[in-house]
């Protein structure tokens, strides 16, 4: 596609049910980044995934927290028992290979735990 | 850990006036420093960024200062006007320069007065 694409764009969900976010990174781009961004405050990593290299867990929160990336291009952050704390806008980024260049956000899904 | 601090958190000035902010990061491999825009309700899109083989990099009303030795870059906005209110972040590649992630600073809004 043309951007970066995540789905849905907003998510209602009850505290304790679990979610899965997508993101859609641009075509070719194999370095892919998420981010959760809470009302007002910065851009705080959550994972990073680089070619076929492990990825890089360090920002995840808590074991509730998950994410894969199927076949080098897809990914999809898992939220299990979500709660009230987990509200946030979700963020995911994709950049070119091998050398860090700018790297393109999606419009973000914003998660609401009730 | 390894991060990246901005400052200041907030910042206003009159319109034709200049903006400074900066970062510092603690990761000497880093070699990588983008700058981002959030304008309210929107996603982070890059305004300008540099490289740790370069000092300064400008376009137009827009700098970036590089100091290597002492691990802190600064953006610089000349002759501001209103449309330059947002949220700006930086960021560096932490954990191994160009394989590393993309770690943000927690932003810094910005607001012009006319």
């Amino acid at each position: 596609g043309a951007g970066v694409s995540q789905s849905p764009s907003n998510k209602v969900t009850e505290k304790g049910k679990d979610v899965e976010l997508r993101c859609d990174p641009i075509s070719g781009h194999t370095a892919l980044y998420w981010y959760r961004q809470s009302l007002g405050q910065g851009l705080e990593f959550l994972i990073y995934f680089q070619g076929n290299s492990a990825p890089d867990k360090s920002g995840l929160p808590s074991d509730r927290f998950s994410a894969e990336r199927t076949g080098g291009s897809v990914s999809t952050l898992t939220i299990q028992r979500t709660q009230q704390e987990d509200s946030a806008v979700y963020l995911c980024a994709s950049s070119l290979r091998g050398r860090i260049t700018e790297a393109f956000f999606g419009q973000g899904t914003r998660l609401t735990v009730v | 850990g390894e991060n990246v601090e901005q400052h200041p958190s907030t910042l206003s000035v009159q319109e034709g006036d200049s903006a400074v902010i900066k970062c510092t990061y603690s990761d000497s491999a880093s070699n990588y420093f983008p700058w981002y825009k959030q304008e309210l309700g929107k996603r982070p899109q890059l305004i300008i960024d540099i490289r740790s083989n370069v000092g300064e990099k400008k376009d137009q009303r827009i700098a970036v200062t590089l100091n290597k030795t002492a691990k802190h870059f600064s953006l610089h906005i000349t002759e501001t006007q209103p449309e330059d209110s947002a949220v700006y972040f930086c960021a560096a590649t932490l954990r191994g320069g160009s394989q590393g992630n993309l770690i943000f600073g927690k932003g810094t809004k910005l607001s012009v007065k006319p």
